[in-house]
């Protein structure tokens, strides 16, 4: 079985500053590891994914994220926060085999407030 | 590639009644997801197709649930006599197995309101 636990539910930060969301995961193969953003009322954006090649990802919109196998993590990051980048961020864990609630598990997400 | 696409996107309807989504998958992904979002939480699991069939179901697929892929392509969920606990966005997925890291794309999802 596979879970993944976001810490924090909300994140401010202001216009400018780093991002940084936490994303912890368990998992008893090797994951992949992905982050989706919702903007209100529409579906999931695949932002970036990590499949076992590099631990260091590169998304859209400037995001990236990096795998730590040591601390089971999957933490988002952003150098410079935009007013844009106010959503909700979802970190989700699959076994790669597509499968039903085992191929893809969510966290509860962490909503992402930009302050001006 | 038109991504997946969902129809209505927006549903009310009384309680009692029933209501049928409809998710059309990005062209030749052969396998469909059904999601149930409700506020403040994450995507949970309710259904997926392989081509037509369908092969996992999650407990919270009731039985007045149902889902369907007839011929493979697009898919319809049914919820009949709908209660207000049913309240929440549907969110269709598809994704194409065999690729590496089987990205599942997304689509607008189906919000119902049932009062």
């Amino acid at each position: 079985a596979q879970s993944v636990t976001q810490l924090g539910s909300h994140v401010s930060v202001s216009e400018g500053a780093l991002v940084l969301l936490r994303c912890n995961y368990s998992s008893s193969v090797p994951p992949y590891l992905f982050w989706y953003v919702q903007y209100p009322n529409q579906g999931l954006q695949l932002l970036l994914k990590y499949t076992s090649a590099a631990t260091l990802v590169k998304g859209i919109n400037g995001f990236e994220a990096e795998f730590k196998k040591s601390e089971t993590s999957f933490h988002l990051t952003k150098p410079s926060a935009h007013m844009s980048d106010a959503a909700e961020y979802f970190c989700a864990v699959s076994d790669g085999s597509g499968g039903g609630a085992d191929g893809l598990t969510f966290g509860k997400g962490t909503h992402l407030i930009i302050q001006p | 590639d038109t991504g997946v696409s969902q129809d209505p996107r927006h549903k009310i309807t009384k309680r009692g009644q029933n209501v049928t989504f409809r998710c059309d998958p990005i062209s030749e992904h052969n396998r469909l997801y059904w999601y149930r979002q409700t506020l403040g939480q994450g995507p949970e699991f309710l259904t997926y197709f392989q081509n037509e069939a369908q092969l996992e179901k999650s407990r919270l697929l009731s039985d007045r649930f149902s889902a369907e892929r007839p011929k493979g392509s697009f898919s319809t969920l049914e919820i009949q006599r709908t209660e207000q606990g049913d309240s929440a966005m549907y969110l269709c997925a598809s994704t194409h197995t065999g690729i590496s890291g089987n990205t599942i794309y997304f689509g607008e999802g189906s919000w119902l309101t049932v009062v």
